[in-house]
């Protein structure tokens, strides 16, 4: 079986620029999330959808940051414009019950 | 403030040990918790969990105690073996919640030597 779908893995941009991240989850996992890793914080959640709808977005740092889930099989997390304290790595995961959580193998961002 | 704490940064076990890995809570109403193991350059993988009707889960090698008096968590990891190097995360719930919202500690990181 597939696992969660991420892509890029690596993306490196300047300042300004707007960056998409990619995420396909496990076919038949209602929940799927967006988490931040970085040193300081550790791993934050950011937001997560049931059914394609996002039920919270509190983690979500500004209005930089947004995401969408136009169906059961496609999300992405876009920050535009993107800034070098976003450099981080950004992780999808998806889950049937919303507990037990499967992630994808991430993306590291660096914003110069 | 940190609702979940993993005070260990790092930890060290001989091969055929036991490891132990501990995590603090600080909220009562914390009622699902899991265990995450993560290797470089991959995403956390989900280990073992234990609601907090309970206070043992055993998984092959991987047993979770929770002491909820004492807002408590720990993974035992027995024996220990070479392949379980890795980082380990631990994450709460309100399982009667939002059942998105899990909290991750910032993790131990578990050295496993031959």
């Amino acid at each position: 079986d597939a696992g969660v779908i991420q892509s890029p893995r690596h993306e490196v941009t300047e300042m300004g620029q707007e960056v998409t991240l990619r995420c396909k989850p496990i076919s038949g996992h209602d929940y799927l999330f967006w988490y931040r890793q970085t040193m300081m914080r550790g791993l934050e959640l950011l937001i997560y959808f049931n059914n394609n709808v996002p039920i919270d977005d509190s983690g979500m740092p500004e209005d930089r940051f947004s995401a969408k889930m136009p169906n059961a099989s496609f999300s992405t997390l876009k920050i535009q414009p993107s800034e070098p304290r976003d450099s981080a790595v950004y992780f999808c995961a998806s889950s049937i019950t919303g507990l037990e959580q499967y992630f994808g193998p991430g993306t590291r961002l660096t914003v110069t | 403030d940190q609702q979940v704490k993993q005070n260990s940064p790092s930890l060290s076990v001989q091969e055929g040990r036991i490891s132990i890995l501990n995590c603090d809570y600080t909220n009562s109403m914390f009622d699902y918790f899991l265990w995450y193991k993560k290797y470089p350059a991959e995403g956390p993988t989900f280990l073992i969990s234990i609601s907090s009707i309970k206070d043992k889960n055993e998984d092959g090698r991987f047993t979770v105690f929770l002491n909820k008096s004492a807002k408590h968590l720990s993974l035992h990891i027995v024996p220990s073996q070479p392949g379980d190097s890795a980082v380990y995360f631990c994450a709460v719930s309100f399982y009667g919640g939002s059942q998105g919202n899990l909290i991750f500690g910032k993790g131990t990181k578990l050295s496993v030597k031959p």
